[in-house]
């Protein structure tokens, strides 16, 4: 089975630009959720979709926003782009079973804002 | 606001050496889950431990969830320099939505 992919792994952009980033799940998982990673915050939560669906948001500027298609691919897009938006954005899918929630994430890509 | 203390926040070590990474929370957790992200890459799922008291064993690494489901360890055996990397610990707090720790770096020397 293949694993979450994202596209693309690398990406320098100008400040004020916007960027989409695009995620593909595993085969069969319905839910998205993307994080942003940086040295100093961690891994931080975006938000998180379920069958085309924001289900949960975190504590992020209406810049960042999301949407999954019926195919459960998803994209990130960042609007007016600031230099501390250089991060690794991860995507991670997952499927609940019984009581356990196990997320699968994506290489991530790597954001660099100039 | 649900949060995850890690600690250490750093570790180096000798090949060979014993260590123990701890995940802490004042909340209850539904299930916990462990991974480990080496440079450039996501982080990879180790392990979902749910039931209070639990222990897994995965080759070298032992998980362990406290029996009231606030806090989980992680013990690595004998570790090699193949163990260096950043591990994470994962909290679901019944929202279908994971909280992380800030992480463990790990570094072992040969």
């Amino acid at each position: 089975k293949a694993g979450v992919t994202q596209t693309p792994r690398y990406l320098i952009k100008t400040r004020g630009q916007q960027v989409t980033l695009s995620c593909s799940p595993i085969s069969g998982h319905r839910s998205v959720s993307w994080y942003q990673q940086t040295p100093g915050q961690g891994l931080q939560f975006l938000f998180e979709y379920f069958s085309e669906t924001q289900r949960n948001k975190g504590n992020f500027p209406g810049r960042f926003s999301g949407r999954q298609f019926s195919n459960s691919r998803s994209e990130m897009n960042v609007s007016t782009l600031e230099l501390g938006d250089s991060a690794l954005y991860l995507c991670a899918s997952s499927y609940k079973s019984g009581g356990e929630y196990e997320q699968y994430f994506g290489p991530g890509t790597r954001l660099t804002v100039t | 606001t649900q949060l995850l203390e890690q600690s250490p926040q750093f570790l180096s070590i000798q090949e060979g050496e014993n260590l123990t990474v701890y995940c802490n929370s004042s909340s209850v957790f539904s299930s916990l889950q462990w991974y480990r992200q080496e440079p450039g890459e996501g982080p990879v799922l180790l392990v979902t431990v749910v039931t209070g008291g639990e222990v897994k064993k995965l080759k070298r690494l032992t998980f362990q969830f406290g029996d009231a489901r606030k806090d989980s360890s992680l013990h690595i055996t004998a570790a090699q320099p193949g163990d260096t990397g950043l591990y994470l610990c994962a909290g679901d707090f019944y929202g279908n939505k994971l909280v992380f720790g800030a992480g463990t770096i790990l570094r072992v020397k040969s």
